[in-house]
């Protein structure tokens, strides 16, 4: 089956930085690969997606990047805000339709 | 639409207690999911359902039954409680359209087994 691997595990950084999370995936038949984010005490909620067929997509501040050939992916902040404090889960997702999930990252903004 | 329902948000069971938990979405989604979330795990499938009556196992699915009679409905079921699966469970739904699986998920329930 899948394997998703996610790196870091713990992220701080000062408000106005970047932030990167970094995803690796086993699965060559995935194709599909979301960004969850989930606030204290909620549930995960998609941020951001990308597909097999494209390497970068943005949306303001976060945008995903995919090597398909290396099996990587990852979501970038720019001028992070507290409010982006959370844990950000990746996933990739092939044949099932059900996806993989990485072990998540938990970013910390300090104002 | 109510989206991805779950009942109760809290559970607190004794070990060897059996108990259901209740996951409904009204969004037509073939697709359901639950998973359990402890600290450091992220989030991990017990079982899922690509339609009503198939289901399928997931990564951890001991301990766990699922069915799914209606398109709607999708619920959990422990079998005899162990505190090992003190956790919070999610269910999820997704839709297979254009090619994408956005997982909806349901507000968790909290369940402690002492």
């Amino acid at each position: 089956g899948e394997n998703v691997e996610q790196h870091p595990s713990t992220l701080s950084v000062q408000e106005g930085d970047s932030a990167v999370i970094k995803c690796t995936y086993s699965d060559s038949a995935s194709n599909y690969f979301p960004w969850y984010k989930q606030e204290l005490g909620k549930r995960p909620q998609l941020i951001i997606d990308i597909r097999s067929n494209v390497g970068e997509k943005k949306d303001q501040r976060i945008a995903v990047t995919l090597n398909k050939t290396a099996k990587h992916f990852s979501l970038h902040i720019t001028e992070t805000q507290p409010e982006d404090s959370a844990v950000y889960f990746c996933a990739a997702t092939g044949g099932s339709y059900i996806p993989t999930f990485g072990r998540g990252t938990s970013l910390i903004v300090h104002p | 639409n109510a989206g991805v329902t779950q009942t109760p948000k809290f559970q607190v069971l004794k070990t060897g207690q059996s108990m259901t938990l209740q996951c409904a979405q009204d969004m037509n989604h073939e697709y359901m999911s639950w998973y359990r979330q402890d600290p450091g795990m992220g989030l991990r499938l017990i079982h899922y359902s690509v339609g009503a009556g198939i289901t399928d196992q997931g990564e951890v699915p001991n301990g766990y039954n699922v069915s799914r009679s209606t398109t709607e409905d999708f619920p959990l079921r422990l079998l005899s409680a162990a505190p090992s699966q003190t956790s919070v469970y999610f269910c999820a739904s997704s839709l297979k359209a254009g090619g994408t699986y956005e997982q909806y998920f349901g507000p968790g329930t909290r369940l402690t087994v002492t």
